[in-house]
């Protein structure tokens, strides 16, 4: 049981480089979402995404982008970093709406 | 406007006491679910406790209580009997629809300490 599963655990990028920050679930679960958390900010969703094929945007979107070609997998892209985009970067899914999120491990990435 | 807040920074409570940590949301949807997560210092996300707007009676989970205040637009934690291993941020969280979309928001967190 994999659970929700994120790579990589660490990251440090240039500024203006690009790069994938993976996640994926082995729960067949339909809602998957990306969040960022800062500190003294909370979780802020960046994009979600409630079923293959279908995506959205959350509250803090610029800069990233997703696709869902899979229930399976949700990837999101930083086009190119910025150091604002310093953070700790948390997956999650969630099969019905009763049901809590399982949040991934997450990925600290640092833009220098 | 915030959707979730978190009124309390930090919270300091002695083992074996009970604590409440304060949520209070803003939604005008009727049916939306309210959940809270704990994070410990190693920093993963642990799912503790769900209400859902229609649910009559307020939830539970072992030492864990949510007191639901429809009217008051509150979901405070309750936590009995504290451990030294409850010292964590806590963070409370709404879901709401849009459309047949989902949404989950969460407020800023709460850092509660537990002394021996």
């Amino acid at each position: 049981n994999a659970g929700v599963t994120q790579t990589p655990k660490f990251q440090v990028l240039k500024t203006g480089q690009s790069m994938t920050l993976q996640c994926a679930q082995d729960m067949n679960h339909e809602y998957m979402s990306w969040y960022r958390q800062d500190p003294g900010m909370g979780l802020r969703l960046i994009h979600y995404s409630v079923g293959a094929g279908i995506t959205d945007q959350g509250e803090v979107p610029n800069g990233y982008n997703v696709s869902r070609s899979t229930t399976e997998d949700f990837p999101l892209r930083l086009l190119s970093a910025a150091p604002s985009q310093t953070s700790v970067y948390f997956c999650a899914s969630s099969y019905t709406q009763g049901s809590g999120y399982t949040f991934g491990s997450g990925t600290r990435l640092t833009v220098v | 406007a915030q959707k979730i807040t978190q009124t309390q920074p930090g919270m300091f409570v002695q083992e074996k006491e009970a604590v409440t940590l304060d949520c209070t949301y803003d939604t005008s949807d009727p049916s939306y679910g309210l959940f809270w997560y704990k994070q410990p210092s190693s920093g993963e996300m642990i799912f503790l406790i769900y209400q859902g707007s229609y649910d009559q009676q307020n939830a539970t989970e072992g030492r864990y209580s949510l007191n639901f205040q429809k009217a008051r637009k509150s979901a405070n934690l309750v936590i009995s009997a504290s451990q030294l291993g409850d010292s964590a941020m806590y963070f409370c969280a709404m879901r709401e629809a849009r459309g047949s979309n989902y949404k989950l928001t969460f407020g800023k967190g709460t850092l509660l300490t537990v002394n021996p």
